[in-house]
């Protein structure tokens, strides 16, 4: 258990719709990174929030967004879903009071666009 | 953020110390060298980060080389719920604010068996 949780576990959305996955952080942590893991291959990141700012992205389209609130929790929005975003989303909990600190990961979300 | 390179699987009998190497031929001076594990299906949890001296706690020992160039996870009695996909990450100490993001690659595929 690492403390963080994430919501839905399992998703199915048809192409074109939009989705909005969540994520609890860690008590004490107010850094909030997304990662998009395909089958077979290892998580790529999307982009972290810090202090409700995007403080960082990955190679991801605009249409990729998210938001974190006061209390650290987070949303990933994605628009427009392509088939292609099929994939576990991966919400990583860590704080900034210090450099160089391990991330903590929820369980993920599996989203299944068809 | 450095590349690794890591074999894509490997075995290990129960009990057995498991050795998984990593190399990181182009690390920089300010970068750590990191392991998450994935268990199927789970989110990547963290196992154990250095930056140039051997470290160790409850889950594994880090061997770094001299060099720095390349690194080995052991887990001193490998059971079958070590069978997982281990990854290798270098990123840089990062300072507040600043985004920490983690590069995975495709990581070693451990297979305990008995």
């Amino acid at each position: 258990e690492t403390g963080v949780t994430q919501s839905p576990t399992h998703l199915i959305k048809t192409r074109g719709q939009q989705v909005t996955l969540r994520c609890s952080s860690q008590s004490g942590h107010n850094t909030v990174s997304w990662y998009q893991q395909a089958l077979g291959q290892g998580p790529q990141f999307i982009f972290q929030y810090y202090r409700e700012e995007e403080n960082g992205r990955g190679n991801f389209p605009p249409r990729f967004s998210g938001l974190q609130f006061p209390n650290y929790s987070s949303e990933l929005n994605v628009n427009a879903l392509e088939l292609d975003d099929s994939a576990l989303y991966l919400c990583a909990s860590s704080t900034q009071l210090r450099g160089n600190t391990e991330a903590f990961f929820g369980q993920g979300t599996r989203l299944t666009v068809v | 953020d450095a590349k690794t390179t890591q074999p894509p699987s490997m075995d290990c009998a129960e009990g057995r110390a498991a050795n998984l190497p990593c190399n990181h031929s182009t690390i920089s001076g300010n970068e750590y060298v990191y392991w998450y594990r994935q268990i199927h299906s789970q989110g990547p949890q963290y196992i154990i980060h250095g930056l140039k001296n051997n470290e160790t706690n409850e889950m594994a020992s880090l061997i770094i080389t001299e060099d720095r160039k390349s690194s080995t996870l052991i887990l001193p009695h490998a059971t079958l719920r070590d069978t997982a996909v281990y990854y290798c990450i270098v990123r840089a100490r990062e300072g507040t604010g600043t985004a920490s993001k983690l590069t995975f690659g495709t990581g070693t595929r451990l297979q305990v068996t008995l």
